[in-house]
């Protein structure tokens, strides 16, 4: 079936980096465009990065711009998150969503999410 | 940034009831506006697209409307299963964002 799968998070201390990815699976994953979102304990809906299709337009939160790197492997129909110099109001849960142009381009699928708290 | 605002935070309405939720953004969105249902413990799950669309398997008794900067997602009949968090989004303009949400709970 059409799924999203996280992984990677983890308890990480403050200033540390960690790469989060999201497999993707039971459709073809490379002519979608694919985001990043993610939800501080208790707390709404965040959205973080947005990767183009091919990889080559990205866009950022301005909480992350600078820190966190959006990327892909079309070949590995794998999703990244690569963040650096981590802060504490980087705790959440962070979900990978796909977006579909058909749809507005609402995020039609999500994934369950992969929780990175970040503690010393 | 385009600001999502949510009213109420939180809504009390009896099963069976009409439940209507509110959306307003701080400039127009257009009709690109999604809503999203949370439950405990899952992912979102989206509901409506471009302000008035439901997505393939939501129930007829979801339905949106609005254009511009005033949006509402209304649920004519509540189920138990409907007890949630709704979340509203623009993707007119970067950064999408979200609104803060609304808690839909039993009466």
């Amino acid at each position: 079936q059409v799924q999203l799968v996280e992984s990677g998070g983890g308890v990480v201390q403050p200033g540390k980096s960690l790469r989060i990815s999201c497999a993707a699976s039971g459709f073809t994953f490379s002519p979608y465009s694919m985001h990043w979102v993610r939800q501080a304990p208790g707390k709404g809906l965040e959205w973080v990065a947005v990767i183009s299709y091919n990889g080559i337009n990205k866009y950022y939160a301005d909480s992350v711009r600078g820190r966190f790197t959006i990327s892909r492997d079309n070949s590995k129909d794998t999703l990244y998150l690569q963040m650096n110099s981590l802060r504490a109001a980087d705790t959440a849960l962070y979900y990978c969503a796909r977006d579909n142009l058909g749809m507005g381009p609402a995020f039609d699928i999500w994934g369950q999410g992969t929780m990175v708290t970040v503690s010393s | 940034e385009i600001v999502m605002t949510q009213s109420p935070a939180t809504l009390s309405v009896s099963p069976g009831e009409r439940a209507t939720l509110s959306c307003r953004a701080s400039q127009s969105v257009s009709s690109n506006l999604a809503w999203y249902q949370q439950r405990p413990g899952q992912a979102p799950r989206l509901l409506i697209y471009v302000a008035s669309t439901r997505a393939t398997g939501i129930p007829a008794r979801f339905s949106g409307s609005g254009s511009g900067t005033e949006f509402a997602l209304t649920i004519s009949s509540l189920q138990s299963e409907d007890f949630a968090v709704y979340y509203c989004q623009q993707y007119n303009d970067w950064p999408y964002s979200f609104g803060q949400g609304t808690k839909l709970e039993i009466k």
